[in-house]
């Protein structure tokens, strides 16, 4: 399979807890994006990486959210002491650089926050 | 600031129907324009990308989707709807520079009816 593949596909944790969500993008895909999906309502971008550079963070990404991309291929999102608010879909998308390009979207992971 | 609407919440057509979805963008310079579909639980999957040229683009499963810049406005339409068509649609906005930091509309949920 050579999509986007995110790990875990569910996390069910104690509010409290931190949590890691890992991304692995298409190979050849030098940028890489977060994006966090609540129910009924569309995906809402949170940062994305240039290779191993994160380039742009949104407001929604509080100070217990980070995310890395060490070696410029797979990504981690990191949620410390997680909230209720924080249960949601995590999509990861990557696209290769340049404007006329697309994002390939993997299946996300499936947070809820107990 | 950019922002998607989608001014149809759920929309149920017959099987065989013609199927019309509304997109309305604002966006401050030349939009990059986009429909994914999303089936239950999975990630997006592009079904059409509109960048520059010719206003009426065809995409996979059949769907073509017409930008019309004065209307800020870019539906997406199927002549023939098919049962496994049923999803929910979402229409998303960037730009050149953006890389693909998308905006998206709230989504539309499609019911096929046999």
């Amino acid at each position: 399979d050579t999509g986007v593949s995110q790990n875990p596909r569910h996390k069910i944790t104690k509010r409290g807890q931190n949590v890691t969500f890992r991304c692995d993008p298409i190979s050849e895909h030098n940028r890489l994006y977060w994006y966090r999906q609540t129910l009924g309502q569309g995906p809402e971008f949170l940062t994305y990486f240039q290779n191993e550079a994160q380039l742009e963070k949104s407001r929604l990404l509080s100070d217990r959210f980070s995310a890395e991309r060490p070696k410029g291929s797979f990504s981690t999102l990191e949620i410390q002491r997680t909230e209720q608010g924080d249960s949601a879909m995590y999509l990861c998308a990557s696209s290769l650089q340049g404007p006329d390009t697309e994002a390939f979207f993997g299946q996300g992971t499936r947070l809820t926050v107990v | 600031a950019q922002s998607v609407t989608q001014p149809d919440i759920h929309i149920t057509v017959s099987e065989g129907a013609s199927l019309e979805l509304r997109c309305n963008y604002s966006y401050g310079a030349t939009p990059y324009l986009f429909w994914y579909v999303q089936s239950p639980g999975q990630g997006l999957q592009l079904l059409l990308k509109y960048f520059s040229g010719d206003t009426l683009v065809q995409g996979i499963k059949g769907f073509e989707a017409e930008f019309k810049r004065s209307q800020s406005s870019f539906n997406l339409r199927k002549p023939s709807v098919h049962w496994s068509d049923a999803a929910e649609y979402f229409c998303a906005v960037g730009g050149r520079a953006s890389a693909r930091q998308l905006t998206f509309g709230s989504g539309t949920q499609l019911t096929v009816l046999p």
